[in-house]
C-alpha cells in the first residue's frame, strides 16, 4: 500500500512551457485534491474532485487544469508556466472531504 | 465564504510545559475541523478531527483539541510538550453543508512551534 505518490518531487520550468504533475493513490478514495504551499500563505486548494469523472476549481484554479478519468490518478496541468506559480504542491486523499486527508511527499517547482 | 486564522505564526514552549496552538473558524452551518502537522520537508500527517459529539477530541501523539462554538474555536493542546513536537502545525475547516462548491477544505496559514530543551 503505497498511499498518495507524486512525481516528480523536484522540477525548474522556464516561463511559458507546460507540464503535468502526476498524482495517483491506491486506497480507492474518492476525493482527491491539490494544494499549493507558499511561505506566510499556508495551503491554498486549487482543484479537487470527489470522484471519477467529476472536479471542480478551489481557491487559485487560475493557470491550473485538472481531470479525473479514473479514481487512482488525479494530473495537474500546468498550461503556461509563470514565475508565480513557483512553490510546492501538495496532492491529497481521503474518503470523502470530511474525512481525514493523506497527503503526497509534494512536488517542489521553480518556475524562471 | 469560510475561513480559518491561526493568530499565532510561532509559539515557543519549554520541554515538559503544556502547548496551545489557537485556530478560530468562520464557516455557514456546523464545521467539521481538522489539525494536521507537517514536518520540514514532508506533506502533512492528519492529527485529529471534530465532526460531531465530545468537544474534546483526542488525536494521535497525545494530542487534543477543544471545539468551542460560541468562540468558533478549536484550540490544539498537549499537556507535555516533547522536542519532537516541534513542526508546522494547521487548522482546517469545510462546512457539514452538502452540495456543489461545499467540499472545499480551507486550512490556516500555519503555526511553527519550536518545543526548547
Amino acid at each position: 500500500n503505497a498511499g498518495v505518490t507524486q512525481t516528480p518531487k523536484f522540477q525548474v520550468l522556464k516561463t511559458g512551457q507546460s507540464m503535468t504533475l502526476q498524482c495517483a493513490q491506491d486506497m480507492n478514495h474518492e476525493y482527491m485534491s491539490w494544494y499549493r504551499q507558499d511561505p506566510g500563505m499556508g495551503l491554498r486548494l486549487i482543484h479537487y474532485s470527489v470522484g471519477a469523472g467529476i472536479t471542480d476549481q478551489g481557491e487559485v484554479p487560475n493557470g491550473y487544469n485538472v481531470s479525473r478519468s479514473t479514481t487512482e490518478d488525479f494530473p495537474l496541468r500546468l498550461l503556461s508556466a509563470a514565475p508565480s506559480q513557483t512553490s510546492v504542491y501538495f496532492c491529497a486523499s481521503s474518503r470523502d472531504s470530511y474525512y481525514e486527508q493523506y497527503f503526497g511527499p509534494g512536488t517542489r517547482l521553480t518556475v524562471t | 465564504a469560510q475561513s480559518v486564522a491561526q493568530p499565532e505564526d510561532q509559539v515557543n514552549v519549554a520541554e515538559g510545559n503544556p502547548l496551545t496552538v489557537k485556530c478560530t473558524y468562520s464557516v455557514s452551518g456546523n464545521p467539521y475541523l481538522f489539525w494536521y502537522v507537517q514536518y520540514p520537508n514532508r506533506g502533512l500527517q492528519f492529527l485529529l478531527k471534530y465532526i460531531t459529539g465530545d468537544n474534546l477530541v483526542k488525536g494521535s501523539y497525545g494530542f487534543e483539541a477543544e471545539f468551542n462554538k460560541s468562540q468558533t474555536s478549536f484550540h490544539l493542546k498537549k499537556p507535555s510538550a516533547l522536542v519532537s513536537d516541534s513542526a508546522l502545525y494547521f487548522c482546517a475547516v469545510r462546512s457539514s453543508y452538502s452540495g456543489a462548491g461545499s467540499y472545499q477544505l480551507t486550512f490556516g496559514k500555519g503555526t511553527k512551534l519550536s518545543v526548547i530543551p
